[in-house]
C-alpha cells in the first residue's frame, strides 16, 4: 500500500540551530512529494515540492528538502531555525488514485 | 488573488440540525478538495472534484454527508443531520489539477455540534 510516514511526532530545536523534519514514502513510480506547514488555527500552506530534477528543492521561508531515492526519503531542512517556524508540518505524496496521501504530521517546537 | 475562501469560519449547532459549509476555490483551479481534521484522526480527505465532477468520495463518512459543486467557483459540504462526532475543522483546498500540483487550503470552518 502506498504511504507517507513521518517518524517523529515532535521535533525540538533551539533557535539558530539547524532543523530536520523527516519523511519517508512508499509510492509506486516516480514520486511527487510535497511539504506543507500548518500554523495554529490556520489552513495548510504549501512550502515546497519535488517533481523531478535536482534532488535539493528550495521553498518558502528558507526551507529546503532533499529527495533521496535510495532511502525513499524527503526530509525537510532549514539551516537556522526561528521561533516563528514552530508549527505542524506535513509531508504528502499523491497515490495512484491522484489524491494526496499525508503523513501524520510533525510538530516543530523552536525554543528561544 | 484572495485565496480559497470558506464560510462560515465557525459554526456551532445542535445535534440533528443541518449544517452547510461553503467554499470558493481560487479562480482558474480545476480541482477542489474537502478535508476534515481532528486530533484523533488527523487530516482526512472526504471528497474531491475535478472540473466540477466528483471523482472520489470514498472518504465521505456516511450518507449524512453530501457535497456539491454546481459551478467552478462554488462548492458546498452538507451534513444532515449533524452529530457531535462530526465536530472538527473542515478545510477546502483547490489546485490546478488533481495530482502533481500543490493544493491551496482555505482557513477552515471549525464545526462544533452539541
Amino acid at each position: 500500500a502506498q504511504s507517507v510516514a513521518q517518524p517523529e511526532d515532535q521535533v525540538n530545536v533551539a533557535e539558530g540551530n539547524p532543523l530536520t523534519v523527516k519523511c519517508t514514502y512508499s509510492v509506486s513510480g516516480n514520486p511527487y512529494l510535497f511539504w506543507y506547514v500548518q500554523y495554529p488555527n490556520r489552513g495548510l500552506q504549501f512550502l515546497l515540492k519535488y517533481i523531478t530534477g535536482d534532488n535539493l528543492v528550495k521553498g518558502s521561508y528558507g526551507f529546503e528538502a532533499e529527495f533521496n531515492k535510495s532511502q525513499t526519503s524527503f526530509h525537510l531542512k532549514k539551516p537556522s531555525a526561528l521561533v516563528s517556524d514552530s508549527a505542524l508540518y506535513f509531508c504528502a505524496s499523491p497515490g495512484n488514485t491522484g489524491k494526496l496521501i499525508f503523513g501524520q504530521g510533525t510538530t516543530l517546537q523552536v525554543k528561544p | 488573488d484572495a485565496g480559497v475562501i470558506q464560510s462560515p469560519r465557525h459554526e456551532v449547532t445542535e445535534m440533528g440540525q443541518e449544517v452547510t459549509l461553503r467554499c470558493k476555490p481560487i479562480s482558474g483551479h480545476n480541482s477542489l478538495f474537502w478535508y476534515r481534521q481532528t486530533m484523533m484522526r488527523g487530516l482526512e480527505l472526504l471528497i474531491y472534484f475535478n472540473n466540477n465532477v466528483p471523482i472520489d468520495d470514498s472518504g465521505m463518512p456516511e450518507d449524512r454527508f453530501s457535497a456539491k459543486m454546481p459551478n467552478a467557483s462554488f462548492s458546498t459540504l452538507k451534513i444532515q443531520p449533524s452529530e457531535p462526532r462530526d465536530s472538527a475543522v473542515y478545510f477546502c483546498a483547490s489546485s490546478l489539477a488533481p495530482s502533481g500540483y500543490e493544493q491551496y487550503f482555505g482557513p477552515g470552518t471549525r464545526l462544533t455540534v452539541t
